[in-house]
């Protein structure tokens, strides 16, 4: 257990459905990313966030939102949903936001679009 | 954050060193060097990381040559459980762009 908490572990949907990904952080950590794995792609960055800001943004779609709550954790909002969505959505959690602040990564939630 | 390669694959006999090397050779004054590992589909796995010196811990010794345009990550007594893709990431030290960003990384397979 890394202690980083992902749920749902599995969620199955339809096209054109919303669905929100939850994390929570290891206790302590400010910083929370989220990454997107699916099979042609490898591990994408979509977005990070500190102590409730955003700090950086990778190719997230703008069907895609996320924030940081004031207890830390974070949600991942996925809408109108495609086909191509299917993936495991990673969540890390760090102290800092500094590169010498090692990420902590969730078992991932495994989202299957059909 | 700085380029990396490395080997797509390899394999490696179950007790002996692996030895994982990767390229940086842009890779500037301010950057760690990063590894993690992914055991089929579970979470990214932090193992080591370094700025210009050798590093070791529990899991794993990290060798950074003297220009840092290169590194390998020496997992000492390979076992079956190691078998996993392993990526070598390059990353900014700055609060800004804290990002991991995974290139393909290699895909090790420990053989019995």
């Amino acid at each position: 257990d890394s202690g980083v908490t992902q749920t749902p572990k599995h969620l199955i949907t339809a096209t054109g459905q919303r669905v929100t990904l939850r994390c929570s952080p290891r206790s302590g950590d400010l910083s929370v990313y989220w990454y997107q794995q699916s099979l042609d792609q490898g591990l994408q960055f979509l977005i990070q966030y500190y102590n409730g800001e955003e700090r950086a943004k990778g190719n997230i779609l703008e069907r895609f939102s996320a924030q940081q709550f004031p207890d830390l954790h974070s949600e991942l909002n996925l809408s109108s949903l495609e086909l191509g969505d299917s993936a495991l959505y990673f969540c890390a959690s760090s102290v800092g936001y500094s590169g010498a602040n090692v990420l902590t990564f969730g078992a991932g939630s495994r989202l299957t679009v059909l | 954050d700085a380029k990396t390669t490395q080997p797509t694959s390899m394999d490696c006999a179950e007790g002996r060193a692996a030895n994982l090397p990767c390229n940086h050779s842009t890779i500037s004054g301010n950057e760690y060097v990063y590894w993690y590992r992914q055991i089929h589909s579970q979470g990214p796995q932090y193992i080591i990381h370094g700025l210009k010196n050798n590093e070791t811990n529990e899991m794993a010794s990290l060798i950074i040559t003297e220009d840092r345009k290169s590194s390998t990550l020496i997992l000492p007594h390979a076992t079956l459980r190691d078998t996993a893709v392993y990526y070598c990431i390059v990353r900014v030290a700055a609060a800004a762009g804290n990002k991991l960003t995974f290139g393909g990384g290699t895909r090790v397979l420990v053989k019995p």
